[in-house]
């Protein structure tokens, strides 16, 4: 079952730009969580933000969710070289206790 | 990669043999979970234990099995039940249910079957 989906599929900038990622899901969630994965690697946790929260902060990454439109957005400033990679966000079904992840964005920044 | 092992990195068999990959955590978690991942594609969650001597299917459990008989180790199997068995599958590990917590993943196993 596809919970939620990232947009766009995929984004190329050149360093130092932002970059905003979308997501979108269907139903209620308890939390919505962002990972990272470089090619051909396991998954990286970046941030979790709970269905209470409006916006949370990590470094260079912010993270914003609206449950009214059952949506998020994860925003990484000045983006450099590294940052390149697959951005995955994950949320649960209320209720249920597992994680359905999107299919992801994929980022390339450009030096 | 966070104290997770998966083994082998690289795995090929012959279609028809049942193959299984190793998982093997050491951070005390409870919870353990084996996904697959196609080319360009998300995750896809297969089974999922919460606590040792239990586990229950995910979304796609068909053509695979899974034990756990401790508390540090979850392997998958790969039956040849499995029609497309051809994938990068990802173990993890959370401290409880996983959608409270962040979970850890191993570095993966790509499994080809000819």
């Amino acid at each position: 079952s596809q919970q939620g989906e990232e947009d766009p599929q995929a984004l190329s900038i050149q360093e130092g730009e932002n970059a905003t990622m979308n997501c979108s899901y269907k139903t209620s969630i308890n939390n919505l969580q962002w990972y990272r994965q470089n090619s051909g690697r396991g998954l990286v946790h970046l941030i979790l933000i709970r269905s209470n929260e409006r916006e949370k902060h990590s470094g260079r990454l912010r993270v914003t969710l609206d449950t009214s439109k059952k949506s998020s957005s994860l925003l990484i400033t000045a983006s450099r070289a590294a940052d390149t990679a697959s951005y995955f966000c994950a949320t649960d079904l209320q209720g249920a206790q597992k994680l359905v992840f999107g299919q992801g964005t994929r980022l390339t920044i450009n030096p | 990669d966070g104290g997770i092992t998966q083994s082998p990195k690289y795995l090929f068999r012959k279609e028809g043999q049942n193959v299984t990959l190793s998982c093997e955590q050491n951070l005390n978690h409870d919870a353990m979970y084996w996904y697959r991942q196609d080319p360009g594609q998300g995750l896809r969650l297969i089974y999922y234990s919460q606590i040792v001597n239990d586990f229950q299917k995910g979304d796609i459990a068909e053509g695979y099995s899974v034990s756990r008989e401790k508390k540090e180790s979850f392997p998958l199997t790969v039956t040849s039940a499995q029609k497309n068995p051809t994938a990068f599958y990802l173990c993890a590990s959370s401290i409880g249910a996983a959608s409270s917590y962040e979970q850890y993943f191993g570095p993966g196993t790509r499994l080809t079957v000819t």
